[in-house]
Parts: structure tokens; sequence; C-alpha cells
């Protein structure tokens, strides 16, 4: 139990074009869901929290606009880079937590972007 | 959340315990401790967490110290599919509680 699942797991697009990416909890309901991206040999970096049914909150330094995030249902939530460019390039990550009174995150597998 | 500190690398060899510290002397009452690894160009696999007592799973196994000030994950016959970085941190539980990584061990199991 606790698969998270990511769509897709790698996609190059042009700089000017948006990028979807899914996260799916496939067998539990995540009222939290979590995005973030990394590096090459970095860490984790949080870039929004997103709650089912509200407004994603964003980190400080994250733009909003660029990085839209919706969390329609309790098991899918989006990631939609606008406008992509070159330095949008990066392994993105969604993590959800399965809730009443299990609080450990599972990770989705991630998602490569490359804005070429 | 506090802070914690992990040693940057650590070597171990295939079929032996492996042994990985952290330091968190900041920690506060409420706070548990996690354990999670990432192998290379993956999301994050949950390991194990606690408060106080130790704990085991089938993976590894979690002893905190009774201060609380630090932990070690073992992970008791190291494979070469061990072979990751493994991220200590510390958090309230709390759903609305994000993951906050540091810069992890990057554990290397040798044959």
């Amino acid at each position: 139990g606790a698969v998270v699942s990511q769509h897709p797991s790698r996609v190059i697009c042009k700089s000017g074009t948006s990028v979807k990416i899914e996260c799916r909890s496939l067998d539990f309901q995540a009222t939290t869901m979590f995005w973030y991206r990394q590096f090459p040999k970095k860490s984790l970096m949080l870039m929004a929290t997103s709650n089912e049914g509200s407004k994603a909150t964003y980190e400080q330094g994250v733009e909003k606009d660029k990085f839209l995030i919706n969390h329609a249902s309790l098991t899918l939530s989006t990631l939609t880079v606008t406008s992509a460019h070159p330095e949008d390039s990066s392994f993105y990550i969604c993590s959800a937590s399965r809730g009443g009174g299990l609080y450990e995150q599972y990770f989705g597998p991630g998602t490569r972007l490359t804005v070429t | 959340d506090a802070k914690t500190t992990q040693p940057p690398s650590m070597d171990c060899a295939e079929g032996r315990a492996a042994n990985l510290p952290c330091n968190h002397s900041t920690i506060s009452g409420n706070e548990y401790v996690y354990w999670y690894r990432q192998i290379h160009s993956q999301g994050p696999q949950y390991i194990i967490h606690g408060l106080k007592n130790n704990e085991t799973n089938e993976m590894a196994s979690l002893i905190i110290t009774e201060d609380r000030k630090s932990s070690t994950l073992i992970l008791p016959h190291a494979t070469l599919r061990d072979t990751a970085v493994y991220y200590c941190i510390v958090r309230v539980e709390n759903n609305n509680n994000d993951m906050r990584f540091g810069a992890g061990t990057r554990l290397t199991v040798k044959p």
C-alpha cells in the first residue's frame, strides 16, 4: 500500500511551452500533497504544499504563476510549468501523506523535465 | 523543525551492517525522527521513523539515544542495492508538514 505515481516520468519540451505533471496516490486518499524539485547532486527543495480543494501554499522564491498547482481530488495533484525555460529543467517529485493519524510521507518516482 | 547533521559519505562492505549516524541536538519533545533514502534518479523511499523508543521493521532498525539528540539507522546486512543517499529528518507529525531534506549521507556498499 501507499503507492504514489507520477506521469510522465520524463518529458522534453521546447522553451516557451507549458508542461503538466500529474501526481496520483494509487491506493489511498491524500488530503495534502507536496511538490519538490531537485537539481543534480543536490537535495530536495520544497516548492509548494497542496491541499485538496484549496489553493496551494508556495515556498518563498517559488513563482506561483509559473508553477501552477491544482489539487482537485483526494488522489490527484498536478503541477504545470508554464512558459518553461532551460533553467526550469530539473527533477520534480511529489509526495503525499495518508493522514488519519499516519504521518509518514510517500514519494512519487519523480519526473525528469528537460527544456530545450 | 530541528536541523540534522549527517556525514556526507560512508562506505560499507556487502553483507555487513551499515550504521548511519545522525545528530539532532536541538530536537523538540514532539518531533519525530524519520529516515528516507533516495536511490539515483528515483523518488525518496520511506525507511523508518520513531519518537524515543528504538524501532525495527523489515528494512532497518532505528536506535535513538536516551536524550534524543542523536540516532543511528542500521541496515543489518547491506546489499549493493542499498547504495543510496540516506536522509535523516526530524519533524512534528502533522499532515501539513513537509519533509525538510538536508544533504544526507551517501552510502556506498562495496562488494
